[in-house]
């Protein structure tokens, strides 16, 4: 089946630096991919839509220079948290559009869990 | 606006009983797809079950149906003969079709007891 593989799932860093997290889809061809932000015991916050080949669409709010996001190939999207500061910590979870019946299904990725001292 | 409205933060059942997960949502558009996910504590999010808007047939999946009742905009989640590894948080979801978009319900704790 259709699989999206993330990678970190863990990340620690100091507070600054920058963080790149890495959304691949394995056997699937994934020209649109999803980065979601998800705050303990809340739902998920769509932060921007990565298409493949063309800049990033984001939401209201989602800074887009502080949420670096490229597509360059149609397996591969990355997010990349710039100078990051503690409020950024967060679960950040990627995910990528698949056929299902005819309808299009999100598959997730398992998730990057971002702490930021 | 908030489209997709998920009314219980927490539910308890009991093992090998049914539960009914509640979801309702809000479009004005004819043509969306209803979604339900299941999120461990391990933070996956995993696909379970899909319901067209022009769908006549609830979906089902397994243990997984989806009671699809479009006139009152509500798509609940029944969940057959509970099992332990069911406890989760579990998300409705919405697509619009005109929309390159999902929307996600608050979530519904599900604890199973044994």
């Amino acid at each position: 089946g259709a699989v999206v593989s993330q990678h970190p799932s863990w990340v620690i860093c100091k507070s600054g630096t920058s963080v790149k997290i890495e959304c691949r889809s394995l056997d699937f061809q994934a020209t649109t991919m999803f980065w979601y932000r998800q705050f303990p015991k809340q739902s998920l916050m769509l932060m921007a839509t990565s298409n493949e080949g063309s800049k990033a669409t984001y939401e209201q709010g989602v800074e887009k220079d502080k949420f670096l996001i490229n597509h360059a190939s149609l397996t591969l999207s990355t997010l990349t948290v710039t100078s990051a500061h503690p409020e950024d910590s967060s679960f950040y979870i990627c995910s990528a559009r698949r056929l299902y019946s005819g309808a299009n299904v999100l598959t997730f990725g398992a998730g990057s869990r971002l702490t930021v001292l | 606006a908030q489209k997709i409205t998920q009314t219980q933060p927490g539910m308890f059942v009991q093992e090998k009983e049914a539960v009914t997960l509640d979801c309702t949502y809000d479009t004005s558009d004819q043509s969306y797809g209803l979604f339900w996910y299941k999120q461990p504590s391990s933070g996956e999010m995993i696909f379970l079950i899909y319901q067209g808007s022009y769908d006549e047939q609830n979906a089902t999946e397994g243990r997984y149906s989806l009671n699809f009742q479009k006139a009152r905009k509500s798509a609940n989640l029944v969940i057959s003969a509970s099992q332990l590894g069911d406890s989760a948080m579990y998300f409705c979801a919405m697509r619009l079709y005109n929309f390159n978009k999902f929307y996600f319900g608050s979530g519904t704790k599900l604890n199973v007891k044994p």
